[in-house]
């Protein structure tokens, strides 16, 4: 057990629905990720928050947001489904960012299913 | 650009070696992560090299050669639950982890 937990499990949507994810990173963890990876692919970085901002940006597409809150807490909101969007969504969450040589760790997932 | 290259896939006997090479080409380096996925499951942290050289963890080392771009990943004595996606990533730079596509690696026995 990595410490951070993700919400939830599974989520299945129709097309251009709109869904939020939840994550809660460790305990003591500033920086949250959030990476997606489709079927038999490598994991694609979305987006990164540090102690409520954002610090990067990856692939995340317009239709897709996030945001940390005061708590440390981060979702994931994905709106205008597609098809496309089936994938698994990882959380990680690290100590200090910049100059720090942490690892991440990675919540369980979450499953979406675009129907 | 920023590129991490990896094979990708692999197959091994059971109870022999196996080495996944990782060579990158980055703005910058801070370090590199080998991470284990094994299908369906979160990635966890297996090692982490910034300096050259070998490390090693019980039955899995890790080798970095800055000047070169590359490191590999060395599982010895392999087991059936070694079956899994080895994801090999860089931090540049700016301190942003780069991630390769992961080596698939099979195990038979």
């Amino acid at each position: 057990d990595s410490g951070v937990t993700q919400t939830p499990k599974h989520l299945i949507t129709a097309t251009g629905q709109r869904v939020t994810l939840r994550c809660s990173p460790r305990s003591g963890d500033l920086s949250v990720y959030w990476y997606q990876q489709s079927l038999d692919q490598g994991l694609q970085f979305l987006i990164q928050y540090y102690n409520g901002e954002e610090r990067a940006k990856g692939n995340i597409l317009e239709r897709f947001s996030a945001q940390q809150f005061p708590d440390l807490h981060s979702e994931l909101n994905l709106s205008s489904l597609e098809l496309g969007d089936s994938a698994l969504y990882f959380c990680a969450s690290s100590l200090p960012g910049e100059g720090e040589d942490y690892e991440q760790y990675f919540g369980p997932g979450t499953r979406l299913t675009v129907t | 650009g920023q590129n991490i290259d990896q094979p990708t896939e692999m197959t091994a006997t059971e109870g022999a070696i196996v080495q996944i090479n990782c060579t990158y080409q980055t703005s910058g380096f801070n370090g590199l992560f080998w991470y284990q996925q094994h299908a369906g499951e979160a990635p966890t942290f297996l090692s982490y090299n910034v300096l050259d050289g070998l490390e090693e963890k019980g039955r899995f080392s890790s080798f970095l050669s800055r000047s070169k771009g590359y490191s590999y990943l060395l599982l010895k004595e392999l087991q059936m639950k070694d079956s899994a996606s080895y994801l090999c990533a860089v931090r540049d730079g700016n301190y942003q982890l780069i991630w390769g596509a992961g080596t698939k690696l099979i195990i038979k026995p």
